[in-house]
C-alpha cells in the first residue's frame, strides 16, 4: 500500500493561468476528498467524490474550481484563472466507504504571483 | 460561531509533563469524533479517534463528552517529537462523511 500521493508537489504560477492537480488515492478506498489549507488553518473542504461521483461541492468553491474522478480511481482538480488568493496547500484525502477516518497525501503547495 | 473551536496555542511545555487540549463543537447531531496531528507543513496524520467510552493509544488518551460537547486529548510524559499542531476534527452533524476541522492547537515541547 503505497498511500495517497499527490502530484505536483509545488507549483508557482502567474496571475490568471490554469493549474491541475493530480490525486491517487488508496486503492481500495473509495471516497475521495480534496481540501485547501492556508497557514493558521485547519484544512477546509472542497469537494468529495464516492467512486466516479462528486456528491457535494462546497459553497465557498467558486465556478473557477472543478474536479473529476472520471474511472473512480484517481482525480484532478483544476483552477482557472488564478488569483493571489488561491495560494494555499492544496489536500487530498482517501477513506473507505465504512469508515470516516481520512488519510491525507502530501498536498500541492500552490503560489500564485 | 464556529463550529469547531480550539484554542490555538502555542502550548510551551517542558519536556515529560502532561498536558491536555480541549475542543468544542457545535452540532449536537455529530456522531465521529478524531484527533489528527500535522506537523509544519506536512499533511494531517490521524492520530487517533474519539470514542463514546474515552480511548487510550500509549502515551494518549481522548475523552468525549456529549453533554457538554467537547472532546479532550491528553498526552503524558512528553516527547519533543510531541511538538506539533493537534487538530479536532468533528463529523458534520447533517452528513455521513464530510468531517469538519478547527483551527488546530500548537504545542511546543522544550528540553
Amino acid at each position: 500500500d503505497t498511500g495517497v500521493s499527490q502530484d505536483p508537489r509545488h507549483k508557482i504560477t502567474k496571475r490568471g493561468q490554469n493549474v491541475t492537480f493530480r490525486c491517487d488515492p488508496i486503492s481500495e478506498h473509495n471516497r475521495l476528498y480534496w481540501y485547501r489549507q492556508t497557514l493558521g488553518q485547519g484544512p477546509e473542504f472542497l469537494t468529495y467524490f464516492q467512486n466516479e461521483a462528486q456528491l457535494e461541492k462546497s459553497r465557498l468553491l467558486s465556478d473557477r474550481f472543478s474536479a473529476e474522478r472520471p474511472k473512480g480511481s484517481f482525480s484532478t482538480l483544476e483552477i482557472q484563472r488564478t488569483e493571489q488568493g488561491d495560494s494555499a496547500m492544496y489536500l487530498c484525502a482517501s477513506s473507505p466507504t465504512s469508515f470516516y477516518e481520512q488519510y491525507f497525501g502530501p498536498g500541492t503547495r500552490l503560489t500564485v504571483t | 460561531r464556529k463550529e469547531v473551536e480550539q484554542d490555538p496555542g502555542p502550548f510551551n511545555v517542558p519536556e515529560g509533563a502532561t498536558v491536555a487540549f480541549n475542543c468544542t463543537y457545535s452540532n449536537s447531531a455529530s456522531q465521529s469524533f478524531f484527533w489528527y496531528r500535522q506537523d509544519c507543513r506536512k499533511e494531517p496524520k490521524l492520530l487517533m479517534s474519539v470514542y463514546s467510552s474515552g480511548n487510550e493509544d500509549g502515551r494518549f488518551t481522548a475523552q468525549l463528552n456529549r453533554a457538554s460537547q467537547y472532546i479532550s486529548l491528553l498526552i503524558r510524559d512528553s516527547k519533543l517529537s510531541d511538538s506539533a499542531t493537534y487538530l479536532c476534527v468533528v463529523q458534520r452533524g447533517d452528513s455521513n462523511y464530510q468531517l469538519i476541522w478547527g483551527a488546530g492547537t500548537k504545542l511546543i515541547i522544550k528540553p
